[in-house]
């Protein structure tokens, strides 16, 4: 099955810098790649997610990019603000069907120092 | 903006018993999903949902483990004999339309078993 590896487990940057975190994962079917972040008591949120068919997708400070070949993706926050501070987790799955499991990665804790 | 509802937000209970947590995904949402994240650890798929009946499930979601939709609105999990090991937050997820349209994730519900 499929296995997502993320990296870092903690980050800390200064208020506007940029933060990036990195996932990899081992099925070649995975062609489905949301990034959620969780926030202190609630839930996941999705924030961004890509496709197999494009290789980066941006959304104001945000940016996702995707390295089929390698199998791995990566998270890009600029200008970073303290209110971006939570854990963030990638996941992967196969989006054949509604009902293939994420398989989630581990969690980045990310600390935006002011 | 619609939200999944889980209710309560922590439980605890004795170790041998019976609990049944709640959720009220988003109305026109056809997909559920259950998963569960051990302090500290990553976010695990239990199972899906669609149509009335059970489309995926996790090699953690045994026979101790069901799932039911009793009305339409709410989506419940209900673990008979609770171990330990259960301890975890649990969320529920709901989608419109699996990946095509991503997932929305509740608060939570806090197990703690004693």
């Amino acid at each position: 099955g499929e296995n997502v590896e993320q990296h870092p487990s903690t980050l800390s940057v200064q208020e506007g810098d940029s933060a990036v975190i990195k996932c990899t994962y081992s099925d070649s079917a995975s062609n489905y790649f949301p990034w959620y972040k969780q926030e202190l008591g609630k839930g996941p949120q999705l924030i961004i997610d890509i496709r197999s068919n494009v290789g980066e997708k941006k959304d104001q400070r945000i940016a996702v990019t995707l390295n089929k070949t390698a199998k791995h993706f990566s998270l890009h926050i600029t200008e970073t603000q303290p209110e971006d501070s939570a854990v963030y987790f990638c996941a992967a799955s196969s989006s054949n069907s509604g009902n293939t499991p994420l398989v989630f990665g581990k969690g980045t804790r990310l600390s935006v120092i002011a | 903006e619609p939200e999944v509802t889980q209710t309560p937000s922590h439980q605890v209970t004795q170790m041998g018993q019976e609990v049944i947590l709640r959720c009220v995904p988003i109305s026109n949402h056809l997909y559920f999903y259950w998963y569960r994240q051990i302090l500290g650890q990553k976010v695990e798929f239990l199972v899906s949902f669609y149509n009335n009946e059970i489309s995926e499930k996790s090699e953690i979601f045994d026979d101790q483990f069901s799932v039911e939709r009793p009305d339409g609105s709410n989506f419940t999990l209900k673990i008979r004999s609770t171990k330990l090991e259960d301890s975890a937050m649990y969320f529920c997820a709901s989608s419109l339309a699996g990946h095509r349209a991503g997932y929305t994730f509740g608060s939570g519900t806090r197990l703690t078993v004693v």
